[in-house]
């Protein structure tokens, strides 16, 4: 069983699209996170989530717009999509939201903008 | 913002050689962590280190935090094909954030 599993793995799109991008967790853990990857391979955190409560919220444009239905899900909502957005998302998970915990990566969703 | 430097950014060896990998800041960090890519894949965890001057063995890779807890190194000896991929530090900051650093691509060839 796969212990992060984001959906779907790879997205293209146009600009000005609505598109969103799934994650679960299925390690009971507390904490869920999404990280954007961009060209460079630079890590970026966007958001934290510990149990359904936002905890972290980086610079981060309104477009983007994160829901935690439960603890094991995180969701993650993309409005009028941008070149820019382009980029690796990566959702992860930990036990605490401490900062010192091992994260645990899904394999990353590929989102293309054209 | 805390930003953690990687260097090199690419490093293109052949398999049998030794090298080292450094991550630096001005911050300090209550700890740090280091972690492998691979390409397709999330990053894997493959070290925490805490305390200042701790040295961890994994193997043939060695992970070192520096003394003021700004600095790390991983050194990995005789290095093999299966070391290639992207390697990531991310140290523990202020309100418990994990920032990562910008990354070091590794290659090795036979």
């Amino acid at each position: 069983d796969t212990a992060v599993s984001q959906t779907p793995k790879y997205l293209v799109t146009q600009m000005g699209n609505d598109k969103s991008i799934k994650c679960e967790q299925n390690l009971g853990h507390d904490t869920m996170y999404w990280y954007k990857q961009d060209s460079k391979k630079f890590l970026k955190i966007m958001f934290s989530y510990n149990n359904k409560e936002l905890i972290i919220n980086e610079t981060v444009p309104n477009r983007f717009s994160p829901k935690s239905p439960d603890k094991a899900h995180l969701n993650l909502h993309i409005n009028s999509l941008e070149l820019g957005d382009s980029a690796v998302y990566f959702c992860a998970s930990s036990w605490t939201s401490s900062g010192t915990g091992e994260l645990f990566f899904g394999e990353g969703s590929r989102l293309t903008v054209l | 913002t805390q930003l953690l430097e990687q260097s090199p950014q690419f490093l293109s060896i052949q398999e049998g050689e030794n090298l080292t990998v450094y991550c630096n800041s001005s911050s300090v960090f209550s700890s740090l962590q280091w972690y492998r890519q691979e390409p397709g894949e999330g990053p894997v965890l493959l070290v925490t280190v805490v305390t200042g001057g701790e040295v961890k063995k994994l193997k043939r890779l060695t992970f070192q935090f520096g003394d003021a807890r700004k600095d790390s190194s991983l050194h990995i000896t005789a290095a093999q094909p299966g070391d290639t991929g992207l390697y990531l530090c991310a140290g523990t900051g202020t309100a418990s954030k994990l920032t990562f650093g910008t990354g070091t691509r590794l290659q090795v060839t036979l």
